[in-house]
């Protein structure tokens, strides 16, 4: 079966230290990966995607993600987390016109 | 700003009431997906509509009916639900670029069922 996961629940981290969050993927092929973030009472918003090229993805915020093919991980990093990072992160994956989203992981960076 | 928006953001219906979330977006996408997401679970993709036809239904319940008149409009319809269909409610269209499809969702309609 298909599917992404994301082995935390919750990542702790204080502020002004990098922060990595977590996501291995199961999709058949080479499917597109994909960090979306998600602040309280909101929709969830696009942060970067993997398609080819450079394993190491930038994206909005200051994110990047990196693509390691051999562990079929796509881990979220950021060199200095911000007290306003602090949201639910959501890796996907996509193939086959079809997503397949992780359960989520909750950020909190502490001032 | 993704270009969709959500009506309405908050509803509480009992369990005998019938509603509708509404989804629109105006960048011509051809192509929306409403998605349910419940607390401590993945996304789950519940209708595709591509062309205003729906070439995808992941085996959802009957009390949720989905109506796509146009290209900018998305409903979904809700019947007789039950309290377990409480969950964040999101519709997204892709963003149209050959073979990404990447994905940029509406605020969201936050439904609970007393």
């Amino acid at each position: 079966a298909q599917s992404v996961a994301q082995p935390e629940d919750q990542v702790n981290v204080a502020e002004g230290n990098p922060l990595t969050v977590k996501c291995t993927y199961s999709v058949s092929g080479n499917p597109y990966l994909f960090w979306y973030v998600q602040y309280p009472n909101r929709g969830l918003q696009f942060l970067l995607k993997y398609i080819t090229g450079d394993n190491l993805v930038k994206g909005s915020y200051g994110f990047e993600a990196e693509f390691n093919k051999s562990q079929t991980s796509f881990h979220l990093k950021k060199p200095s987390a911000l007290v306003s990072d602090s949201a639910l992160y959501f890796c996907a994956g996509y193939n086959f016109n079809k997503f397949y989203f992780g359960s989520g992981t909750k950020l909190n960076v502490k001032p | 700003e993704t270009g969709v928006t959500q009506t309405p953001r908050h509803l509480v219906m009992g369990m005998t009431n019938k509603k509708s979330l509404k989804c629109e977006q105006h960048l011509g996408h051809n192509a929306m997906y409403w998605y349910k997401q419940s607390a401590k679970k993945p996304l789950e993709l519940m209708f595709v509509y591509s062309l205003e036809e729906r070439v995808e239904n992941n085996s959802v319940p009957s009390r949720f009916s989905p109506e796509c008149p146009n290209s900018s409009h998305l409903f979904l319809h809700l019947h007789t639900l039950q309290p377990e269909d409480s969950a964040l409610y999101l519709c997204a269209p892709p963003d149209g670029e050959i073979c990404t499809d990447t994905q940029y969702f509406g605020p969201g309609t936050r439904l609970t069922v007393l």
